[in-house]
């Protein structure tokens, strides 16, 4: 079985702040993906980021870096210099190679940043 | 254009109505997808379409029952509401059944009173 834990239930930082918000994974599958999705107070939920299993180096966007660490089942996403635009829901979710992108949610981490 | 639209928005019933979400996508994608956000924002898969097919259906009550009439379109329709379907019900995409990004509606909103 599958399983996304997201310890952090809320975040609350000040503007300008680096913020990590955690993600531990468990698997048995040699080959899997993790998503980041975010989901704003008008709920939509947006994409943020797929990596595969095999491809742990960092990834870097803007603002945003996501750190994979196979050895630990982690795949930690970090937001620097936060805004108030970043305040949301961050979900991480994970999805096996046969299973198409049926996805396995965590539980997701309120993110507020304050001005 | 919005990529994956969903209608409506929001949709408020009685207990023991049936209603329907209908889900459109624009992106041509494979697969379509059914989830669903409960009130404490935990999401969870409910069916899995690709091609027009079931996939996968997890172990929703048959209540719930999709249609794929084409690639583009993925509706709901539920039977006999219980205030426990209460939820937001998302559609998503993703471009073959394989894993790619699913992208998501922007959600339907469902209360039952």
């Amino acid at each position: 079985a599958q399983k996304v834990t997201q310890a952090q239930t809320e975040i609350s930082v000040v503007e300008k702040e680096d913020v990590t918000l955690d993600c531990v994974y468990e698997t048995r599958d040699t080959t899997y993906y993790l998503f980041w999705y975010k989901q704003p107070p008008s709920g939509e939920l947006v994409f943020l980021i797929r990596r595969n299993s095999f491809d742990e180096q960092n990834e870097i966007s803007g603002r945003y870096s996501w750190n994979f660490q196979k050895s630990t089942s982690s795949f930690n996403f970090t937001i620097t210099a936060s805004q108030v635009v970043d305040s949301a829901v961050y979900f991480c979710a994970l999805s096996k190679e046969t299973s198409g992108s049926r996805l396995t949610f965590g539980e997701g981490t309120q993110l507020t940043v304050n001005p | 254009d919005t990529a994956v639209s969903q209608t409506p928005k929001y949709l408020v019933t009685q207990m023991g109505n049936d209603k329907s979400i209908k889900c459109e996508q624009n992106l041509g994608h494979d697969t379509m997808y059914w989830y669903k956000q409960d009130s404490k924002k935990f999401l969870k898969i409910m069916f899995s379409y690709n091609n027009k097919e079931l996939i996968i259906n997890e172990t929703v009550p048959n209540r719930f029952s999709p249609k794929s009439p084409d690639k583009a379109h993925l509706n709901l329709h539920i039977n006999s509401l219980e205030l426990g379907d209460s939820a937001v019900y998302f559609c998503a995409s993703s471009q073959v059944w394989g894993v790619t990004e699913a992208f998501f509606g922007q959600g339907t909103r469902l209360t039952v009173v």
